[in-house]
């Protein structure tokens, strides 16, 4: 079936650093990908999506590229803020195929510091 | 801006007991779906409901579960008898498909935090 794979975390970052969060998947389809964001103490919001080959999604300075290829969706940012430390979930679906569910990977934590 | 609503937001239960979670979904949106987060674990695709009946689930999602859209507003999922591992956070989802096809978003509500004891 279908799967998500994400980097291990906690990623601890300073401020203003570079951020990079590796996800990939497995689908026998052409799946959309999504980012979703989870703020501590909150619900799911859609970060960014992307529905076909190099799509490029973003959103608040955050993007990630559709790569086909190596059936990848890594999530990056040129420099982090306090105010972005949370658990970032990558995700797909396949609705061509019937399959509208999402299936997540494991969720990474990110923890800027000042 | 719409938004996915769920209550309650904490429900605390004993083991055995039926519990009742809500949701109003986005009022144009056609596909409803539940998923749920154990602690620190990942988020699980439970069921999805679109036109009135099951449109997927989940091998999760077994008798013990069933959902329901009683009135055109609201969309819940009853647990009929609740067990430890049931405690999680359930979180419920909307969606419209566009006539694109594969460009549907999933919206999703607060969660419910359920703790059966």
């Amino acid at each position: 079936g279908d799967s998500v794979t994400q980097m291990e975390g906690p990623v601890t970052l300073s401020e203003e650093a570079f951020l990079t969060i590796n996800c990939t998947y497995t689908a026998t389809g052409y799946p959309s990908l999504f980012w979703y964001v989870q703020y501590p103490g909150e619900g799911l919001q859609l970060l960014l999506k992307a529905t076909k080959a190099d799509d490029k999604g973003s959103n608040k300075g955050f993007e990630a590229t559709y790569r086909k290829e190596t059936t990848s969706f890594h999530l990056e940012k040129g420099s982090v803020q306090v105010s972005d430390s949370a658990v970032y979930f990558c995700a797909l679906s396949d609705p061509p195929r019937g399959r509208r569910a999402l299936t997540f990977g494991s969720g990474t934590r990110l923890q800027v510091q000042p | 801006e719409p938004e996915v609503t769920q209550t309650p937001s904490h429900q605390v239960t004993q083991m055995g007991q039926e519990v009742i979670l809500r949701c109003v979904p986005i009022s144009n949106h056609l596909y409803f779906y539940w998923y749920r987060q154990i602690l620190g674990q990942k988020v699980e695709f439970l069921v999805s409901f679109y036109n009135n009946e099951i449109s997927e689930k989940s091998e999760i999602f077994d008798d013990q579960f069933s959902v329901e859209r009683p009135d055109g507003s609201n969309f819940t999922l009853k647990i009929r008898s609740t067990k430890l591992e049931d405690s999680a956070m359930y979180f419920c989802a909307s969606s419209t498909p566009l006539t694109s096809g594969n460009q549907e978003t999933q919206y999703f509500g607060p969660g419910t935090r359920l703790l059966v004891l």
